[in-house]
């Protein structure tokens, strides 16, 4: 079966600007989650979804937002990039509310110029 | 706070030597406690949760309550087994919210 697919798997933006990341987890996987990967923080926490309802959200500034489809796909958005913003983004799906591990995708590599 | 702590950003061994990859957590209730790892040029992939008590590719890791700890154990490394490993706690409740270490490469040497 498919896996988790993230598009696109790499961006350039200005800073200022505005981006949309897409996430489509695996075929009955309810739950989505968004992370932020990078080498001097690791891996943060950002959201989670679940059945369109956003369940947690990590210590980010209001520029992040997301939101969840009744398909289940997941989207993620960053409003006036900063610099600091150039990161792996990570999606992660699972099947339940409290599911055992999760399944990630690829990533999209964000660069802020 | 939920915190978990990986003190080895690098731990390098020889082919054939035990392994020891160290995680601490801290958490005031009943913690879930996972393994991740990531091989060169790959996605990130689950590889344990405590409470399976499963051995995968030869890996354990036993939940001590009494020191906060989940350590990875392998006793003979194997080349293939090189790749960044991430310790992730997920706190109780209804969420799939993961709580990750910083991470130790592992490099075995031939």
């Amino acid at each position: 079966k498919a896996g988790v697919t993230q598009t696109p798997r790499y961006l350039i933006k200005t800073r200022g600007q505005q981006v949309t990341l897409s996430c489509s987890p695996i075929s009955g996987h309810r739950s989505v989650s968004w992370y932020q990967q990078t080498p001097g923080q690791g891996l943060q926490f950002l959201f989670e979804y679940f059945s369109e309802t956003q369940r947690n959200k990590g210590n980010f500034p209001g520029r992040f937002s997301g939101r969840q489809f009744s398909n289940s796909r997941s989207e993620m958005n960053v409003s006036t990039l900063e610099l600091g913003d150039s990161a792996l983004y990570l999606c992660a799906s699972s099947v339940g509310s409290a599911d055992y591990g999760y399944t990630f995708g690829s990533g999209t590599r964000l660069t802020v110029v | 706070a939920q915190r978990v702590t990986q003190p080895e950003k690098l731990l390098s061994v020889f082919k054939g030597a035990p392994v020891e990859l160290k995680c601490n957590y801290s958490y005031s209730g009943s913690p879930e406690l996972f393994w991740y790892v990531q091989y060169s040029r790959q996605r990130l992939q689950l590889l344990l949760r405590h409470i399976s008590r499963e051995s995968i590719k030869g890996f354990t890791a036993d939940l001590n309550k009494g020191e906060t700890s989940f350590h990875l154990k392998k006793p003979f490394a194997q080349e293939e087994d090189s790749a960044m490993y991430y310790c992730a706690l997920r706190g109780g409740g209804a969420t799939n919210k993961l709580i990750f270490g910083t991470g130790t490469l592992l490099a075995v040497q031939p």
